[in-house]
């Protein structure tokens, strides 16, 4: 079946440090791939998405590329700042399904000033 | 905030017992989902819910789970006769009509996070 595997947390960085967040991923077909967050307080939003092979996510600084050949969608920003302290889910969506998402674990990223 | 709200955000039970979440979808949403992140794992899809109608049930444990949305009110989720294995953090979330899902953006609520002792 689907499955998503995503880096171990926590993740603890100074303010403007690089970040990268590993995701890979096991699907049949050609799936969706998606970041969520989840900041303290509230509920998983979207970040990015990419819908196809070689294609780049980007929002809010972050960009992910989707990478058929390694089947995987890393997490990067060049600069992070201390309020990207959130949790990260790497989800994906397989063609045989339109609604149903299968995530990561979650990393928990805490940027200290 | 028009968003996905979910209550309780933490509710304890002990053995036996039943919960019961639930979850008002965003303003104009009439798709309801509920995934479930057990401790150490990801969220998994449990059940797929439209007004008075249960679309998708297959990610529901077979037993002591059900889940319904009526035309009023919000959806919740019904856990019977609690076990420690159901200590989880049970999201929500809601979508517009169905021709918006090809953006795949669900949006989630904050959780409920339930504990059985």
């Amino acid at each position: 079946g689907d499955s998503v595997t995503q880096m171990e947390g926590p993740v603890t960085l100074s303010e403007e440090a690089f970040l990268t967040i590993n995701c890979t991923y096991t699907a049949t077909g050609y799936p969706s791939l998606f970041w969520y967050v989840q900041y303290p307080g509230e509920g998983l939003q979207l970040l990015l998405k990419a819908t196809k092979a070689d294609d780049k996510g980007s929002n809010k600084g972050f960009e992910a590329t989707y990478r058929k050949e390694t089947t995987s969608f890393h997490l990067e920003k060049g600069s992070v700042q201390v309020s990207d302290s959130a949790v990260y889910f790497c989800a994906l969506r397989s063609g045989g399904s339109n609604y149903k998402l299968t995530f990561g674990k979650g990393t928990l990223l805490t940027v200290n000033p | 905030n028009a968003g996905v709200m979910q209550n309780p955000r933490h509710l304890v039970r002990r053995r036996g017992q039943e919960a019961r979440l639930r979850c008002s979808p965003m303003k104009g949403h009439s798709h309801v989902y509920w995934y479930r992140q057990l401790p150490e794992e990801g969220l998994k899809f449990m059940v797929y819910l439209q007004k008075e109608n249960i679309i998708d049930e297959s990610g529901m444990p077979k037993e002591r789970f059900s889940a319904e949305f009526p035309k009023e009110g919000p959806s919740i989720l019904r856990i019977q006769q609690v076990v420690r294995g159901d200590s989880a953090a049970y999201f929500c979330a809601s979508s517009p009509l169905p021709r918006e899902w090809d953006t795949g953006e669900l949006f989630f609520g904050e959780g409920s996070r339930l504990t059985v002792l």
